[in-house]
């Protein structure tokens, strides 16, 4: 079965100073990547996509096949930035041309003033 | 556009009871995506309906059954509740078929407190 691997559970870093979530999966080829967020009393949402290649609110993630990694990354972290984020490849090829998706048990994002 | 609607937001339930939560998704939405949400286990999926057919399941057992209706709406069925169904259950939708390639909209999920 798919393994998602998100080793922190928190991470706290200082507004200004990178930030780095990690994401490890263990299906390999997967044809696409997400990260997604849920900020304080918000909804689950999608933050970004691998397969679009965009970068948002400032955040990239580096698809790495050969680590099977998928780590997200912000320069220079904000005060709203805090919250819950959550990486998702796929599970696998589950029939009727479909695969689901897996999420790891998500990394909280505290940002310090 | 409205968004993704659960309803109710919040249930209280005694073990050994069934429950039936809705989901009502983005207008034109025909997938949705049903996921158990837990401090310990993070989020877990549970199935996938398009069309009104089941399109994937997750690893639980049989008492979690939903089902889709014509117009998209799915309904999620838990049967002889336990204390450990105690969770957040999130609906999601989407445009197509196969939550790994597209985007999922997600709701705001039922507080499930099974006593």
């Amino acid at each position: 079965a798919q393994r998602v691997t998100q080793p922190e559970k928190l991470l706290s870093v200082f507004k200004g100073a990178p930030v780095e979530l990690k994401c490890n999966y263990s299906y390999s080829g997967s044809p696409e990547l997400f990260w997604y967020v849920q900020y304080s009393r918000q909804r689950l949402q999608l933050l970004l996509r691998h397969i679009s290649r965009e970068s948002i609110k400032g955040f990239t993630a580096d698809l790495n096949k050969g680590e099977t990694s998928f780590h997200l990354k912000k320069p220079f972290a904000q005060e709203e930035d805090s919250a819950m984020y959550y990486c998702a490849p796929p599970e696998g090829y589950s029939g009727a041309g479909s695969y689901q998706l897996t999420f790891g048990k998500g990394t909280k994002l505290s940002v310090i003033p | 556009k409205a968004g993704v609607t659960q309803t109710p937001r919040y249930l209280i339930k005694t073990r050994g009871q069934q429950v039936t939560l809705s989901c009502s998704p983005i207008s034109g939405h025909r997938s949705v995506s049903w996921y158990q949400q837990t401090p310990g286990q993070g989020l877990q999926f549970l199935f996938e309906y398009f069309s009104e057919t089941q399109r994937n399941k997750g690893n639980f057992p049989g008492r979690f059954s939903g089902r889709q209706f014509s117009n998209s709406r799915s309904e999620m069925n838990v049967s002889t509740l336990e204390l450990g169904d105690s969770a957040l259950y999130l609906c999601a939708s989407s445009l197509r078929q196969g939550s790994s390639y597209n985007e999922q909209f997600f709701g705001p999920g039922t507080r499930l407190t099974v006593l």
